[in-house]
C-alpha cells in the first residue's frame, strides 16, 4: 500500500503565484519528513525537512507546513518563478535506525512566465 | 567534490543477460541506497545498506541483489533482467537521518 499520498499529480501557476503541494500519512513512526526537488535528466536533491515537533519550517520562499494530529504535510512555495518547474516528492522516515525512506509518487510542477 | 557516481549512465540490453550498475560515494557516508523511479510510481526503495557488510530489502528487492564490501561501493545486480525492470534507478547515500545525496542516474533498458 502507498504510505505517503502526494497531490495533486501535476501543477500549472503562473510567475509570482504560489505552489502548494500536499502528502498526507498513515504511519505515526514516520518522524522525518524531507521534500525533495527534481529536474529532468538529474537525480533528487534535498529542498526542506522538517521533524514533526514542527508544525512549520520556512527557508527563503519554500515553507512545509505539519499537522501532526491530521497526519499531512505541505509545501508551499511563494512568489513561484519558472525556475522553480521541477518534479517535487514529499518523503518520510521511520524512527528506530532504518534509512528506509519513503516517497510519494511526485507532483510535476509547471510555473508559466 | 562531494558527489555520488553511476556508471554506466545508460545500458540498453537484453533479457537474462547479466549486468552491474556501480555506485560510489566520496563522503564517506555509512548509509547507501538503491531506487527505482518509474512514471506515475515516483521513487521506490530496493535494497539499503547501513554499513560494510549490512544490506536489507527495501520495497521492491525482487530480481535484485546488493554487496556493500567497502565503505564507498554499493553496486547493484541484476542476475537475470527482465523487462519489467527498465527504469531509472537512482544510488544515494547519507550520514545517519541525514540528507540523501542522489546520483545523476542509470537509465537501463531491458529488451
Amino acid at each position: 500500500q502507498q504510505q505517503v499520498k502526494q497531490s495533486p499529480q501535476s501543477l500549472i501557476v503562473q510567475k509570482g503565484g504560489i505552489s502548494i503541494i500536499n502528502c498526507a500519512y498513515e504511519n505515526t513512526a514516520f518522524d522525518y519528513f524531507p521534500w525533495y526537488q527534481q529536474f529532468p535528466g538529474k537525480g533528487p536533491a534535498l529542498l526542506i525537512a522538517i521533524r514533526p515537533d514542527v508544525s512549520e519550517k520556512k527557508e527563503g520562499r519554500f515553507t512545509i507546513s505539519f499537522n501532526k494530529s491530521a497526519k499531512q504535510f505541505s509545501l508551499h512555495i511563494m512568489d513561484s518563478q519558472p525556475g522553480d518547474s521541477a518534479t517535487y516528492f514529499c518523503a518520510a522516515l521511520t524512527q528506530g535506525g532504518s534509512e528506509k525512506l519513503v516517497f510519494g509518487k511526485g507532483t510535476k510542477l509547471t510555473v508559466n512566465p | 567534490e562531494a558527489q555520488v557516481t553511476q556508471n554506466p549512465r545508460y545500458l540498453i540490453t537484453v533479457t537474462g543477460k547479466k549486468l552491474t550498475v556501480t555506485c560510489s560515494q566520496n563522503m564517506n557516508h555509512e548509509y547507501m541506497s538503491w531506487y527505482r523511479q518509474d512514471p506515475g510510481l515516483g521513487l521506490r526503495q530496493i535494497y539499503y545498506s547501513m554499513n560494510v557488510e549490512v544490506t536489507d530489502k527495501g520495497d521492491v528487492p525482487e530480481g535484485y541483489k546488493v554487496s556493500r564490501k567497502e565503505k564507498r561501493n554499493f553496486p547493484l545486480i541484476l542476475e537475470s533482467p527482465s523487462p519489467n525492470q527498465t527504469s531509472l534507478y537512482f544510488c544515494a547515500s547519507s550520514v545517519y537521518r541525514g540528507t540523501q545525496y542522489f546520483g545523476p542516474g542509470t537509465r537501463l533498458t531491458v529488451l
